[in-house]
């Protein structure tokens, strides 16, 4: 069955460092997103990604982010200069063009991102 | 601000017996709501949805109610096993024409399947 896959699982990092998270979505599908949950919090949109460009953002979203879609198959996120507050687990998400009978996204696993 | 609410972060219920995990949205412009399954360790799994033309949707044991009047919609598990322990996050999402989801997540509720 085709799945999401994420990379990495867990990273560590140095307030103030450059991170990248890496994500493989279902290879028909042609929406993108990124999705984050801090721990005890709820799951937060952050980004939705369509034909090359970003198509939603939230707030959460600012300058320090950006999402690339570098190849066919690769979607990453980018956080330029990583807070304390930025320590989540992150989800890649995609769904396909048209809208299901169902409407559901399909999730990665998630990558833990650790800033200290 | 939060959209979608789930007022109990945990429940605990004998195995054999009904699940009833709850939610409350503030957006009247959502139009499809979904439940999705999270186990620790891994992304969260769509489990059943329910578009806001119809009040009730049904996928073996799991069934899922719509009141819009109330902007409440509820899951129900029936009958519970423990391998349903898991954290529940209920979701909603607008359809916005070629803009693709965005959907709105609760806090979860993490059920407990006793044996």
């Amino acid at each position: 069955e085709p799945e999401v896959t994420q990379t990495p699982s867990h990273q560590v990092t140095q307030m103030g460092q450059e991170v990248i998270l890496r994500c493989v979505p279902i290879s028909n599908h042609l929406y993108f997103y990124w999705y984050r949950q801090i721990l005890g919090q709820k799951v937060e949109f952050l980004v939705s990604f369509y034909n090359n460009e970003i198509s939603e953002k939230s707030e959460i979203f600012d300058d320090q982010f950006s999402v690339e879609r570098p190849d066919g198959s690769n979607f990453t996120l980018k956080i330029r200069s990583t807070k304390l507050e930025d320590s989540a687990m992150y989800f890649c998400a995609s769904s396909p063009l048209q809208r299901t009978n169902t409407g559901e996204l399909f999730f990665g696993e998630g990558s833990r991102l650790t800033v200290l | 601000d939060q959209q979608v609410k789930q007022n109990s972060p945990s429940l605990s219920v004998q195995e054999g017996r009904i699940s009833i995990l709850n939610c409350d949205y503030t957006n009247s412009m959502f139009d499809y709501f979904l439940w999705y399954k999270k186990y620790p360790a891994e992304g969260p799994t769509f489990l059943i949805s329910i578009s806001s033309i119809k009040d009730k949707n049904e996928d073996g044991r799991f069934t899922v109610f719509l009141n819009k009047s109330a902007k409440h919609l509820s899951l129900h598990i029936v009958p519970s096993q423990p391998g349903d322990s898991a954290v529940y996050f209920c979701a909603a999402s607008t359809r916005l024409a070629n803009t693709g989801n965005q959907f709105y997540f609760g806090t979860g509720t993490s059920l407990t399947v006793i044996p």
